[in-house]
C-alpha cells in the first residue's frame, strides 16, 4: 500500500514568518513529489515539483527532498493571509506497469497565517 | 488557453440514480486522471486514460463506477446505482504526457455530488 503521510494541522503561524510542511511516503519507488495549494472548496493548484535530493527554491518557497529518509518538505517564506489553505503532498511513482502515472496524495495539512 | 473544465459543478442525486460527470481537458494533453476527494481527504486516485486507451482503473471503487473517453479528449465518469458513500468531490486532471518526471497535472474545478 502506497501512502504519504501528512500532519493534518491545523498548523498556525503570524505573518512574516516561516511555514514548514512536511510529508513521509512509503514508496520507495516514488520518484517526484509535487506541492499542490487547495483552497476551501476550490481545486488543488500546483505550487512546485521536485525530484533531486536537496533544495529547490521558487520565490518564497522551498522544496527539499531526502529519499533515504523519504521524507519531503515545504518552506513559505513570509507567510502571508492569502498563504491560508490546505496544502497537499502527492507522490508519484515510476512506471512499472499499471497502477504508476497516477498520484498519491496525503490528506493535507491545513495552514492558517494570522495576521 | 482554457483549463481543464467539468460539468456539473455540483449535482444533487437520490440514492439509486445515475449521474455523469464530464471532463474537458486542457487541449493537447493525452493523458486523464479521475480523481475521488471525500471532505477532509486528499484526492483518491480512481482511473487514467492515455489518449483513448483506459490503462488504469484500479482505483475504481466498485463495478457501479465506469469511465470513457472514446476519442481521446472529453472524458466522462458515470456512477450507477448512485450510494450515499459516493457522495464526495470527484477532480479530473490532465497532464500533457505522463512521461517525465516533471510532468504536471492540472486539475479541474471538481464535480461536488451529493447523494441523498
Amino acid at each position: 500500500q502506497k501512502e504519504v503521510e501528512q500532519n493534518s494541522g491545523p498548523l498556525s503561524v503570524p505573518e512574516g514568518a516561516i511555514a514548514s510542511l512536511n510529508c513521509t511516503y512509503s514508496d520507495r519507488g516514488s520518484q517526484s513529489f509535487f506541492w499542490y495549494r487547495q483552497y476551501s472548496g476550490k481545486s488543488p493548484e500546483l505550487i512546485m515539483f521536485i525530484y533531486s535530493n536537496g533544495d529547490k527554491e521558487d520565490g518564497r518557497f522551498t522544496a527539499q527532498l531526502n529519499k533515504a529518509s523519504q521524507y519531503v518538505s515545504l518552506l513559505i517564506r513570509d507567510s502571508q493571509p492569502s498563504d491560508s489553505a490546505t496544502y497537499l503532498c502527492a507522490a508519484r511513482a515510476a512506471y512499472s506497469g499499471a497502477g504508476s502515472y497516477q498520484l498519491t496524495f496525503g490528506k493535507g495539512t491545513k495552514l492558517s497565517v494570522i495576521p | 488557453g482554457a483549463g481543464v473544465s467539468q460539468s456539473p459543478r455540483y449535482k444533487v442525486a437520490k440514492r439509486g440514480q445515475d449521474v455523469a460527470l464530464r471532463c474537458d481537458p486542457i487541449s493537447g494533453h493525452v493523458s486523464l486522471f479521475w480523481y475521488q476527494q471525500a471532505l477532509g481527504q486528499g484526492p483518491e486516485f480512481l482511473t487514467y486514460f492515455q489518449n483513448e486507451a483506459q490503462l488504469d482503473k484500479s482505483g475504481l471503487p466498485s463495478d457501479r463506477f465506469f469511465a470513457e473517453r472514446p476519442e481521446g479528449s472529453v472524458s466522462t465518469l458515470k456512477i450507477q446505482r448512485t450510494q450515499q458513500e459516493d457522495s464526495a468531490v470527484y477532480l479530473c486532471a490532465s497532464s500533457f504526457r505522463n512521461r517525465a518526471l516533471t510532468d504536471t497535472q492540472y486539475f479541474g474545478p471538481g464535480t461536488r455530488l451529493t447523494v441523498l
